[in-house]
């Protein structure tokens, strides 16, 4: 089942720009993960925000959670060359599984 | 580093092939999943393993079946490969929420 879901589903910008996605799910959570894929590769954990925490930092990444509105952001600031790649919001469903929603491909123009 | 491996990165089998996908991982992680990925559907859940010899259906098992004799070990079994089954696969092991995935395999059903 999918249950989050990437806006926007593909984001091109500037290098040095800041990068924004979206990700909104539909029932409640006991946490949110943000994953990162490049292309042809498996994907990579860059954080997880709990239901209880409104805003986490990782070095140039801010995730955002808004449980009442059921959505999260991700930015990424001062973007770099390296930083094009598909990113991926997961949500807990039950004690091993998550759920994926289809993902941002987000592109970093030289 | 957790490191996850899969026992390749391309493969093409022919339709009514039996393919075993291979996934091992060096962390003694008790949690192993294995998805396939899609254009625009993100990654569906196919079977995950919370022990040795245990094993859950994920959202879409039919056509596959999987195998946890060890703990390091969880393979993934195309019965009867079909053009359908054309897909990138995913391994990942779990240590609470966070995942750790292999580099993907990307299986072609001629």
């Amino acid at each position: 089942s999918q249950q989050g879901e990437e806006d926007p589903q593909a984001l091109s910008i500037q290098e040095g720009e800041n990068a924004t996605m979206n990700c909104s799910y539909k029932t409640s959570i006991n946490n949110l993960q943000w994953y990162r894929q490049n292309s042809g590769r498996g994907l990579v954990h860059l954080i997880l925000i709990r239901s209880n925490e409104r805003e986490k930092h990782s070095g140039r990444l801010r995730v955002t959670l808004d449980t009442s509105k059921k959505s999260s952001s991700l930015l990424i600031t001062a973007s770099r060359a390296a930083d094009t790649a598909s990113y991926f919001c997961a949500t807990d469903d039950s004690n091993y599984q998550l759920i994926w929603g289809a993902g941002t491909k987000l592109i970093i123009k030289p | 580093d957790v490191k996850v491996t899969q026992s390749s990165r391309y493969l093409v089998k022919r339709t009514g092939e039996k393919v075993f996908l291979e996934c091992v991982q060096d962390m003694d992680h008790e949690n192993m999943f294995w998805y396939r990925q899609d254009p625009g559907l993100g990654l569906r859940l196919i079977y995950f393993s919370y022990d040795v010899k245990m094993k859950e259906k994920g959202d879409i098992p039919e056509g596959y079946s999987v195998s946890r004799e060890k703990k390091e070990r969880f393979s993934l079994i195309l019965e009867s490969a079909s053009t359908n089954q054309t897909s990138m696969y995913l391994c990942a092991s779990s240590l609470g929420q966070k995942q750790f995935f292999g580099p993907g395999t990307r299986l072609t059903v001629l």
